[in-house]
């Protein structure tokens, strides 16, 4: 469907390596947004796309992690240098604009197991 | 960041029971929203509400955005075994605030 789609699914990793975790949002949509979930845990907020401007890294637990969206669409979130804590899922989202009363859609995630 | 306060944790009930379940802030929010997570997939929103004192329904579902703004709550009747998951809320502002979740389990 026309849903946002997270690539790939699932990642096994071992200690030390980079991985890259890619997102496709829902065409059209401006506002992008990554989440970390651990095992029965809730959502910890990461990073936030909106448009061209700026992005909110304020969620973002080290200096090895960074994102990028190119073009205003596809985003990548980078972790350098993984170490086991970094195991999550990693959920992307994205709504129509960034303000507050747009619901934000959700692709099913990353699965990451670093090793 | 700021997390709401979703409660409860956790519930097990019967099949056929109905399910209650709230969030509260401290801060005034303009929108509400409600989402299910079942296992291995991500939350798919299930109900929005823009204004205070707003009822809606989805089907067996139906969410209130409280007259605050500072709380909402969902209601499930006549659980069925295929609503077990994690139900977040999520309150908006300037920002986007999700609750902790309620796990519930359906027995059947």
């Amino acid at each position: 469907g026309a849903g946002v789609s997270q690539s790939p699914s699932n990642k096994v990793t071992e200690k030390g390596k980079d991985v890259e975790l890619r997102c496709d949002p829902i065409s059209g949509h401006t506002a992008l947004y990554w989440y970390r979930q651990s095992l029965g845990q809730g959502l910890e907020f990461l990073i936030y796309f909106q448009g061209n401007s700026a992005p909110d890294k304020s969620g973002l637990p080290s200096d090895r992690f960074s994102a990028e969206r190119t073009g205003g669409s596809v985003s990548t979130l980078t972790i350098q240098r993984t170490q086991q804590e970094d195991s999550a899922v990693y959920l992307c989202a994205s709504s129509l604009w960034g303000e507050g009363n747009q619901p934000q859609h959700f692709g099913d995630g990353t699965r990451l197991s670093i090793l | 960041g700021q997390q709401l306060n979703q409660s409860p944790q956790s519930m097990f009930i019967q099949e056929g029971e109905d399910v209650s379940m709230n969030c509260t802030s401290s801060s005034i929010f303009n929108t509400w929203l409600w989402y299910k997570q079942d296992p291995g997939e991500g939350p798919v929103l299930l109900i929005a509400l823009y204004k205070a004192g707003e009822l809606t329904s989805n089907g067996r579902l139906t969410a209130q955005f409280g007259i605050t703004r500072k709380d909402s709550f969902l209601n499930i009747s006549a659980s069925i075994p295929s609503d077990v998951g994690i139900y977040f809320c999520a309150g908006t502002g300037n920002q986007f605030y999700f609750g902790t979740g309620t796990s519930l389990t359906v027995i059947p």
